[in-house]
């Protein structure tokens, strides 16, 4: 069981928008900054979110990160085929000294 | 563009040492802004932080791995390697190496090797 819940599934339209929720606890999201990541089949993690909300170069501006609390959300827009993937949130836990990340949140373009 | 690449072997056995390395490109394991870490991936499953090594030397691992895991890292072949000791099937997993720029990961992993895939079988 993971330390960051995450929905283990979203789903909607080409050109719709998806969030993905990652709740935690003050040990972790409440205290700590959030990356997000996106897994295409097959492919290593990369990363589309770094201290909340920043992105870095070359991701496109419809992914967007928020915190509130002890919670996290990906947002993504103009929903494409492309973004079929696996979605990872991750963070730093400062009572178990450890990074942790959620379950994992499959997208799905219908 | 920062290249990162596992090696090591794909099989061991039960009750071995895990042993990877992953290669840096250029002097960037020189860097003093950044750390090197290692996740690994079960199949079908999420992600795991193993632990991290500065370019110093300090090292910071998952507690829940912490009495089998070493990680060091060698300047003069701008390589890290890690060492997961006493192996079950549980271990068998897709290791990745990673980049990240705070020792409380807050930059998140930016740069990744594309995994190492390791099964522990007898």
């Amino acid at each position: 069981q993971s330390v960051l819940t995450q929905p283990p599934s979203v789903s909607a339209p080409p050109g719709q928008k998806v969030t993905i929720s990652c709740s935690g606890s003050s040990s972790n999201i409440g205290n700590n900054y959030v990356s997000w990541y996106q897994q295409l089949p097959r492919a290593a993690p990369k990363l589309l979110i770094y201290e909340n909300n920043k992105r870095p170069s070359g991701i496109p501006g419809r992914f967007s990160g928020s915190k509130s609390g002890t919670s996290a959300t990906l947002g993504i827009t103009g929903l494409q085929t492309g973004d079929e993937a696996d979605y990872y949130c991750g963070t730093w836990d400062s009572s178990l000294s450890a990074g942790v990340f959620g379950g994992g949140t499959k997208v799905t373009v219908l | 563009q920062l290249q990162l690449q596992e090696s090591g072997p794909g099989l061991v056995k039960p009750s071995e040492t895990l042993s990877l390395t992953c290669n840096v490109s250029g002097d960037a394991i020189r860097s003093t802004t950044y750390y090197w870490g290692w996740i690994r991936q079960p199949p079908g499953k999420g992600l795991e932080w193993i632990g991290s090594i500065y370019y110093s030397g300090s090292t910071y691992y998952n507690p829940s791995l912490k009495s089998r895991v070493t990680i060091s890292v060698d300047m003069s072949k701008s390589q890290f390697s890690l060492k997961l000791s006493s192996v079950t099937a549980a271990d068998t997993s897709v290791y990745y190496c990673a980049r990240h720029s705070s020792g409380h990961l807050n930059g998140g992993f930016d740069y990744w090797g594309q995994g190492s895939l390791v099964t522990v079988s007898s």
